[in-house]
């Protein structure tokens, strides 16, 4: 089973600075990461896929790359909405099972 | 564009049975797969496992002794079981669709287990 860890557990930034968010797998997933924004209250938004795939419309400001087992979401220009937990997600190839990372939250 | 809503008990004693039903707003048929993920409160997300247009399933190890998925292709709607719940089971419940990334998801649902 493929173990993700995320760092940090939190990050505490204002609007307009960029936000660095790291996602390690315990094997290689390939090209097959995701990450997901998360606001209290609601279901899980997907934002990148692929590793580094916008979601529809996601802004340009998302921006996921990496490969094999270390990957990265940098969110630029931080906007107040931007503000919430992200999670990332891999997929094994065969048999499919998911996982997903135990999360970063983006606060003030 | 899909949608997903859950549905189903939100109150189930220990020891039972939680069921679920997520129904699919576009035909269940097409090439996805269709899984449930679940949210204990305060607590990240845990994948329980899937189903395939097929019908072949498959769940997270740790849950897959007591998990099983169904498909109902005439109703656009897939279920989840979860046998011999305990309070560690209650959480928030969400169906979700995609191949390698949950692209779509359901609003949710609140399962309490009670003692």
């Amino acid at each position: 089973e493929i173990v993700l860890t995320q760092a940090p557990a939190t990050l505490s930034l204002s609007p307009g600075e960029t936000a660095t968010l790291s996602c390690t797998a315990s094997q290689s997933v390939g090209s097959y990461l995701a990450w997901y924004q998360q606001k209290p209250g609601q279901a899980p938004r997907l934002l990148i896929y692929d590793v580094g795939n916008r979601a529809t419309g996601i802004p340009a400001r998302f921006i996921g790359t990496g490969s094999g087992t270390d990957f990265t979401l940098t969110i630029n220009s931080l906007e107040p909405e931007d503000f919430a937990v992200y999670y990332c997600q891999q997929r094994s190839n065969w048999p499919p099972v998911f996982s997903f990372g135990p999360g970063t939250k983006v606060d003030l | 564009q899909v949608q997903l809503q859950e549905s189903g008990p939100r109150l189930v004693k220990a020891s039972e049975t939680l069921s679920l039903t997520c129904s699919v707003s576009v035909g269940s048929g097409s090439s996805y797969y269709w899984s449930w993920i679940r949210q204990s409160p305060g607590k990240g997300l845990q994948w329980i496992g899937y189903i395939y247009y097929s019908g072949s399933t498959n769940s997270n190890p740790s849950l897959k002794s007591r998990v099983s998925i169904s498909v109902d292709r005439s109703r656009n709607q897939f279920s989840l079981n979860l046998t011999s719940v305990t309070a560690a089971d209650t959480a928030v419940y969400y169906c979700a669709s995609g191949q390698y990334a949950f692209h779509i998801w359901g609003q949710g649902t609140l399962v309490t287990v009670s003692s």
